[in-house]
């Protein structure tokens, strides 16, 4: 039981570029989320998903697009890479609402 | 105002000490609160759920003041293993279970 997996876990990117950040759960979760982590501000939701075939958006989620075609899969996509989004990306799910969130190893992305 | 703020110390403690964080949120909406640590360079991690009565897991008690708005984490003997950033987090309602987590509190337990 692998629990939350995300890949890749280190990628440098130059600015302009596009990527996909993959999470895959095998908890047979509902809800899966997007984070990004940046020093002294706490993690921000970026996108977030309450079942498979649905996404909505977070608090920040300028510049990034999701998909979630298979339940146990959530890709968060950058279509053109700014320095701006150089941060700590967590995916996160949960089988319920107010339930306890369980989060993957995280994602360093820097962009230069 | 942040929705959930916490001092981001560091809290520098000898090994055997009592050390208590305090978080404070501002909305009183908030469902659900929990503690989460994470260890450097780590994803955080669920320590414990907080409860109106308070609750306690071993060395660890969590208080929630709905009056308020505030909850707190109590750790006694404190373990060198216990190093690590405490995360504050509430909860919204809206059928999705949105965390609002606070900047966290770093621990820093010395010999």
């Amino acid at each position: 039981n692998a629990g939350v997996t995300q890949t890749p876990k280190f990628r440098v990117l130059k600015t302009g570029q596009s990527m996909t950040l993959l999470c895959a759960q095998d908890m047979n979760h509902e809800y899966m989320y997007w984070y990004r982590q940046d020093p002294g501000m706490g993690l921000r939701l970026i996108h977030y998903s309450v079942g498979e075939g649905t996404t909505a958006k977070g608090e920040v989620p300028d510049g990034y697009n999701v998909s979630r075609l298979k339940k146990q899969n959530f890709l968060l996509g950058l279509e053109s890479a700014a320095p701006s989004q150089t941060s700590v990306y967590f995916c996160a799910s949960t089988r319920e609402a107010y339930y306890e969130q369980y989060f993957g190893p995280g994602t360093r992305l820097t962009v230069t | 105002r942040k929705e959930v703020e916490q001092d981001p110390g560091p809290f520098n403690v000898p090994e055997g000490a009592t050390v208590a964080f305090n978080c404070t949120y501002s909305n009183s909406a908030s469902q659900s609160f929990f503690w989460y640590r994470q260890d450097c360079r780590k994803e955080p991690k669920l320590l414990m759920s907080v409860y109106s009565s308070g609750n306690e897991d071993g060395r660890f008690t969590a208080q929630l003041n709905r009056a308020s708005q505030y909850i707190s984490l109590l750790i006694r003997d404190s373990k060198l293993s216990d190093s690590a950033t405490y995360l504050c987090v509430g909860t919204l309602s809206g059928g999705y279970n949105k965390l609002i987590f606070g900047a966290g509190t770093r621990l820093a337990v010395h010999p």
